[in-house]
């Protein structure tokens, strides 16, 4: 079964950049049409996609995001990246992975979470 | 951007009770809806997906239907492990897929 991993700095200072790395086990992670999720949670708040990874490398990123984020994925290393840049307390939360399958959009597999706090 | 609400925001509920929860989107959504059950301190975890089917190993006192705008999501008798919070998720639109509020079920 698959297992996704989410890992990175805790804690990020205003203005700079929040880099996250989801690692994949128990799967090739382009062993099928897959695409690579990530979705945030500020506490006590609901689930807000951020964007996604296609094994393809194709990419969608949320509007609000766009000119801020950046996904990658590394076939060798079996890990999906996260780069979000300019970040303020707004971007505050528990950051999740997550995979979904083309054609269908829902997410099956999830990472356990990771907080990262923006903060000076 | 597809907006999703959900009602009631809390249920507060008794084991054994069948519980009843909504759904609805901003504009048509076909049958392309999912739903998902969050423990504190956990990931959300799929339930049901295009609107009624069951995720694999879902108890079948989980079942979810509706189609378009409304959808319904249906614990026919609780049980003690089912209090959580309950999201639905659209993917008939994206970017962005969106998720509604979430539905807390906690104990009456």
């Amino acid at each position: 079964q698959v297992q996704l991993q989410e890992s990175g700095p805790g804690l990020v200072k205003p203005s700079q950049t929040l880099s996250l790395t989801c690692t994949v086990s128990g799967d090739p992670i382009s062993g099928g049409s897959y695409f690579w999720n990530w979705i945030r949670q500020p506490a006590g708040k609901g689930l807000d996609w951020i964007g996604r990874v296609h094994t393809s490398g194709n990419i969608d990123y949320h509007p609000s995001l766009n000119s801020r984020l950046r996904i990658s994925i590394d076939k060798s290393k079996n890990q999906i990246s996260l780069k979000l840049s300019s970040v303020t307390a707004a971007d505050t939360a528990v950051y999740f992975c997550a995979r979904s399958v083309w054609p269908t959009h829902y997410f099956d597999f999830w990472g356990q979470g990771m907080l990262v706090t923006v903060s000076s | 951007e597809i907006v999703m609400t959900q009602s009631p925001a809390t249920l507060s509920v008794s084991p054994g009770d069948r519980v009843t929860l909504s759904c609805r989107a901003s504009q048509s959504v076909d049958l392309n809806l999912a739903w998902y059950q969050q423990k504190p301190g956990q990931a959300p975890r799929l339930l049901i997906y295009r609107a009624s089917t069951r995720a694999t190993g879902l108890p079948a006192r989980f079942s979810g239907s509706g189609s378009g705008t409304d959808f319904t999501l249906t614990i026919s008798s609780l049980q003690s492990e089912d209090f959580a919070v309950y999201y639905c998720q659209q993917y008939n639109d994206w970017p962005p897929f969106t998720f509604g509020p979430g539905t807390k079920v906690d104990v009456k």
